[in-house]
């Protein structure tokens, strides 16, 4: 069966520093990735999407980056954070365009 | 482009008892489909059923059923014997069935409690 891990799970960190939150699947081949970041009481927003290795689109313009050196890992980075980019993030998976699952997410507050 | 409308911000229902989730889109898209997560306090986001548009029969998951109206633009869930365990946020989404289209779109979310 897949699984999709994130670490960390929890994460503070101050204004000005770098970012790095990995997101790794299992189970599964060639899947699309995504990263999602949701504020407090609010939906989700999508951040990047891979449909493969070194393939990212970005959704929204912002401080933030995404990776994929490998098929089944996805990196959400920064260089330096801002306190807007607090929020609890979330990695899915999905093959094609059908259904998406989640990991268990990264709570990050910039402080 | 897709938009999800939940009209219903919070509900609450009595252990044991059924409770319908509303949720109406929008896309000029044929070919589609539609889900509703599950985001309990722990945050992560659960499938908790999901139906292909161009399947006219409801998809049922145990407790979880869905009255789909494709006309309407509808897409409600049904929760039936609620359990505390229920008690989560649930937002509807749908994604449409087209080469390079990866983005789900979600509704705004309906918090259900479940009362004992």
């Amino acid at each position: 069966s897949q699984t999709i891990h994130q670490w960390p799970a929890t994460l503070v960190q101050p204004v000005g520093s770098p970012l790095s939150l990995e997101c790794t699947v299992e189970g599964t081949s060639n899947p699309n990735l995504y990263w999602y970041r949701q504020a407090a009481g609010r939906g989700l927003q999508l951040l990047f999407y891979s449909v493969g290795i070194g393939q990212i689109s970005s959704e929204v313009p912002q401080n933030l980056s995404a990776s994929r050196p490998q098929d089944r890992q996805f990196i959400l980075s920064s260089k330096k954070l801002l306190l807007s980019d607090s929020g609890f993030y979330l990695c899915a998976w999905s093959v094609g365009y059908r259904e998406q699952y989640f990991g268990p997410g990264t709570r990050l507050t910039v402080t | 482009a897709q938009t999800v409308t939940q009209s219903q911000p919070e509900m609450s229902v009595q252990e044991a008892e059924t409770v319908t989730l509303s949720c109406t889109y929008d896309t000029s898209e044929s070919n589609y489909y539609l889900f509703w997560y599950k985001q309990p306090p722990s945050r992560q986001m659960i499938l908790v059923i999901r139906q292909e548009a161009y399947k006219q029969q409801n998809a049922t998951e145990n407790r979880f059923s869905v009255n789909f109206q494709k006309a309407a633009k509808s897409f409600s869930l049904k929760i039936s014997d609620s359990q505390l365990g229920d008690t989560a946020m649930y937002f509807c989404a749908s994604v449409y069935s087209g080469a390079g289209s990866y983005q789900l779109t979600f509704g705004k979310g309906t918090k259900l409690s479940v009362i004992p």
